[in-house]
């Protein structure tokens, strides 16, 4: 496994902003995701973050809302846009297949708890 | 679809005490099967897995968890917690080959002195 950062780890917002996560990891990856935990919930599976090309999006998610960047193999940013206080939620990227190898596990960021009010 | 089943929102037990987890699932093919845990303030982590092979699996901790077939369950066991154990449990599905991983909505475990 890898160090796997996100900023910010959390953040207050104010209803119609937007904000940005990002996700570094240290050693390269060959997948990238985003998943969303609720308060009291299970994590659920935002969209899958493609290396240079548009990122494929869970039923329930769109891009206009959760637009996804992955512009090389370590990192990967989220923006929720336009927010309200239903996004309040801990957003975490998680990794697998380091190195290009597949071990078929999901790695973890620590998160990041974001509040709107 | 595929679905995860916990049937324990909350566990409290007393140290010492033993603990079993239980988990379904539903999916109509092979699966994987995974317990992660998360402890207070700290990110997930990986307990446990299942691909292949001996369906009893022993994961870190003295964690170890089995997968019944026919039963479509992986329940996580441990013959004797501790304090430390006071976590939030996730069990995951996801299928044959590299895919999206379904979680199960987690049980919070509490274990007292």
């Amino acid at each position: 496994s890898a160090v796997i950062s996100q900023k910010p780890s959390r953040d207050i917002c104010q209803r119609g902003t937007s904000l940005t996560i990002q996700c570094q990891v240290d050693s390269q990856v060959t997948m990238m995701f985003w998943y969303r935990q609720q308060p009291g919930q299970s994590l659920t599976l935002i969209a899958t973050a493609n290396q240079g090309s548009e990122a494929t999006y869970e039923s329930g998610f769109v891009i206009d809302k959760f637009p996804i960047s992955r512009p090389n193999l370590t990192f990967s940013t989220l923006t929720v846009s336009n927010m309200s206080p239903e996004d309040s939620s801990i957003y975490l990227c998680s990794v697998g297949g380091f190195g290009g190898v597949n071990t078929g596990e999901l790695f973890f960021g620590e998160g990041s708890r974001l509040t709107v009010l | 679809a595929q679905s995860v089943s916990q049937h324990n929102h909350h566990v409290i037990l007393s140290e010492a005490a033993s603990l079993e987890l239980g988990c379904n699932y539903s999916y109509g093919g092979t699966v994987n099967l995974f317990w992660y845990v998360q402890y207070p303030g700290q990110h997930l982590q990986l307990l446990l897995k299942y691909f292949s092979g001996d369906p009893l699996v022993k994961g870190i901790k003295g964690f170890e968890a089995e997968f019944i077939k026919s039963k479509f369950s992986f329940n996580l066991r441990k013959p004797s917690v501790q304090w430390s154990d006071t976590a939030e449990y996730f069990c995951a599905v996801t299928g044959g080959s590299w895919g999206k991983f379904q979680f199960g909505a987690g049980t919070q475990v509490v274990v007292t002195p």
